[in-house]
């Protein structure tokens, strides 16, 4: 079974710039889960889809970030414009059905952001 | 709001001995899971144990154990003659039943086993 899959693995951009990361969850998971980690932290949810709907976005800085999950599957993160303190590693994670805590989360490898 | 603490930021022991995680939690359920990941320096999060509100029996695997005591709303971790390979930073996290069920974390212990 294939993991969940993110890209790029690294990204450096400068404040102000935008910028977008992808997820590819297990096929066949419903929920899926986008994190930041800042550095010395540990992750924070930043919004939680269940199939193409979001379940929670309370953590989301709306002013600049969003996310998509147009058809269900895969999933897309966007910083416009990226702050220094987005600097982060941003990492998504998926699970089976709408009960991760029940049915266990999977994580992909993270793109490691950094914003000079 | 649920909450994960993890009171000690950086363990250094030597290698063999014994050493023990806390993590203490919040949260108003009834109904929640506790996880502890390992994420070692290539940074991927490795996941250790789940164990959910209604299941306090303490597990041991091999050189791992975990100590969950809901009366002091703790859930701690043991690892016995340690080893280098378990340098990492441990997260301790939380997540309710129910359709929002993303995980709360700690802010980790960073574990460093020296030789």
């Amino acid at each position: 079974e294939a993991g969940v899959a993110q890209s790029p693995r690294y990204k450096i951009i400068e404040k102000r710039q935008s910028v977008a990361f992808w997820c590819n969850p297990i096929s066949g998971h419903a929920t899926l889960y986008w994190y930041q980690q800042i550095l010395g932290q540990g992750p924070k949810l930043l919004i939680q889809f269940q199939n193409n709907g979001v379940v929670d976005d309370s953590q989301l800085p709306k002013d600049r970030f969003s996310a998509e999950r147009l058809k269900g599957v895969d999933s897309t993160l966007k910083i416009q414009p990226a702050k220094l303190e987005d600097s982060a590693v941003y990492l998504c994670a998926s699970s089976l059905r709408g009960y991760g805590a029940s049915y266990g989360y999977t994580f992909g490898s993270g793109t490691r952001l950094t914003v000079v | 709001a649920q909450k994960v603490t993890q009171a000690q930021t950086e363990i250094s022991v030597v290698e063999k001995e014994d050493v023990t995680l806390d993590c203490v939690y919040e949260t108003r359920d009834t109904t929640y899971y506790l996880f502890w990941y390992k994420q070692p320096p290539s940074g991927e999060l490795v996941f250790l144990i789940r164990r959910n509100s209604f299941d306090e029996q303490n597990e041991i695997s091999g050189r791992y154990s975990w100590n969950f005591q809901k009366s002091t709303s703790s859930f701690n971790f043991t690892i016995t003659a340690s080893q280098v390979v378990d340098s990492a930073v441990y997260f301790c996290a939380l997540s309710e039943e129910g359709g929002a069920d993303g995980l709360t974390f700690g802010k980790g212990t960073h574990l460093i086993i020296q030789p």
